[in-house]
């Protein structure tokens, strides 16, 4: 089953605006963390946020934050003031207790001018 | 910091061919796992180490073989590679402690063509 979800192949935003882009999870370990990875055309893996099962606030790093809903199982990566430089794929991933990274298939993310 | 390294950048291979794809890491992290990536598939993983001398199968482990002498390196040989193993290799690092969820680095990747 498949244990990450990115319902949004493809996303646009104007630049400036705000972004919200989704991830629905799946685990019955109470124990777990959602990490949210930046690749640019360049193709490098860049780390912008996590998430821990048991955090009671959402986390939140520069203009990203993460809309932590563990009820529904969601995880959702919003970027604030959108820039150029953030068109990008983004993509969700999980990983339980001592238990490998396992990634969503991903949001192409396209930014306007 | 050199971080987590792969080499070579670019490969071509023909069908049939054998070879390695390095990946060596300098933080002293005890895990290691090596991933594909191919067009919107996202990143799928082939093999993980939790420890030297550890490793086991991810979700594509086939025609893939890995082992883990020592902390710092963790290579993974293509037997016989077949034009389905063309794609993007990641290979990725991070601390392992019970009850704790660490950032994995990733290496730049590798873009393995097989013809």
């Amino acid at each position: 089953a498949q244990k990450i979800t990115q319902t949004q192949p493809g996303m646009f935003v104007q630049e400036k605006e705000a972004v919200t882009l989704d991830c629905t999870y799946d685990t019955s370990d109470p124990s777990y963390g959602l990490f949210w990875y930046k690749q640019p055309s360049s193709g490098e893996m860049i780390f912008l946020i996590y998430q821990g099962s048991y955090d009671q606030q959402n986390a939140t790093e520069g203009r990203y934050s993460l809309n932590f809903q563990k009820a529904r199982k969601s995880a959702n990566l919003v970027i604030s003031a959108s820039q150029l430089g953030d068109s990008a794929m983004y993509f969700c991933a999980m990983r339980e207790v001592l238990t490998p990274l396992v990634f969503g298939k991903g949001t192409r993310l396209s930014v306007i001018a | 910091n050199a971080g987590v390294t792969q080499t070579p950048k670019f490969q071509v291979l023909k069908t049939g061919q054998s070879m390695t794809l390095q990946c060596a890491q300098d933080m002293n992290h005890e895990y290691m796992s090596w991933y594909r990536q191919d067009p919107g598939m996202g990143l799928r993983l082939i093999h993980y180490s939790v420890g030297a001398g550890i490793t086991d199968q991810g979700e594509v482990p086939n025609g893939y073989n890995v082992s883990r002498s020592t902390t710092e390196d963790f290579p993974l040989r293509l037997l016989s590679a077949a034009p389905s193993q063309t794609s993007v290799y990641f290979c990725a690092s991070s601390r392992e402690t019970s009850g704790s969820h660490h950032e994995q680095y990733f290496g730049p990747g590798t873009r393995l063509t097989v013809t």
